[in-house]
């Protein structure tokens, strides 16, 4: 079984430049999450979908943001116009939805953004 | 979601058990204790999770006190590629909040 997979793997750009970064979750999956890691700091959570549904986006920075996720299936997030502080490693999870009461939520490699 | 406190770093002999603290004295009753790691530019790894059994996979082993309010994680032969930053969250069962709180961690190097 495949797992979670980015695209891509590494992304540099100028500031002020819009970048999108897409994730493949695992099939089957209807919940996707999106993380990231900034320079020093601990990997915060960004947002979750349950489908194409935004259950949670209570994580995202600011409107610079867009993530979606159209038919449900794999998701993209769009940073638009990129900042400096945006530089980090943005990571994919998925999982199953929750049986007795939790779910398992499986990584993706992850994204290393690096804005110029 | 409770806090967590692990100790910031440690270090394991090859081919020993490694015994991996965590301390999360305001657990409450639906909360169940994950353990993740990342190893260096992957992305984080689940390797268990539990509620108040303890639990064994093939990856590890999680001891939980009868309390509750501290867990170990027990890689049983540590190898060179157990070095990786370990995670002790714990998470609410039952209700919307489905997202992961990640803390420092403890960074674990395994020494040949």
């Amino acid at each position: 079984e495949a797992g979670v997979t980015q695209f891509p793997s590494h992304s540099v750009i100028e500031k002020g430049q819009t970048v999108t970064l897409r994730c493949d979750p695992i099939s089957g999956h209807d919940n996707l999450y999106w993380y990231r890691r900034v320079m020093g700091k601990e990997i915060k959570f960004l947002l979750h979908f349950v489908k194409e549904s935004k259950q949670d986006e209570s994580g995202m920075p600011n409107n610079r943001f867009l993530a979606e996720r159209t038919g449900g299936t794999y998701s993209t997030l769009k940073v638009q116009p990129a900042e400096l502080e945006d530089s980090g490693v943005y990571f994919c999870a998925s999982s199953q939805v929750r049986t007795r009461g939790t779910d398992t939520q499986y990584f993706g490699p992850g994204t290393r953004l690096t804005v110029l | 979601d409770a806090k967590t406190t692990q100790p910031t770093s440690m270090d394991c002999a090859e081919g020993r058990a490694a015994n991996l603290p965590c301390n999360h004295s305001t657990i409450s009753g639906n909360e169940y204790v994950y353990w993740y790691r990342q190893i260096h530019s992957q992305g984080p790894q689940y390797i268990i999770h539990g509620l108040k059994n303890n639990e064994t996979n093939e990856m590890a082993s999680l001891i939980i006190t009868e309390d509750r309010k501290s867990s170990t994680l027990i890689l049983p032969h540590a190898t060179l590629r157990d070095t990786a930053v370990y995670y002790c969250i714990v998470r609410v069962a039952g209700t919307n909040d489905y997202k992961l709180s990640f803390g420092a961690g403890t960074t674990v190097t395994v020494r040949a």
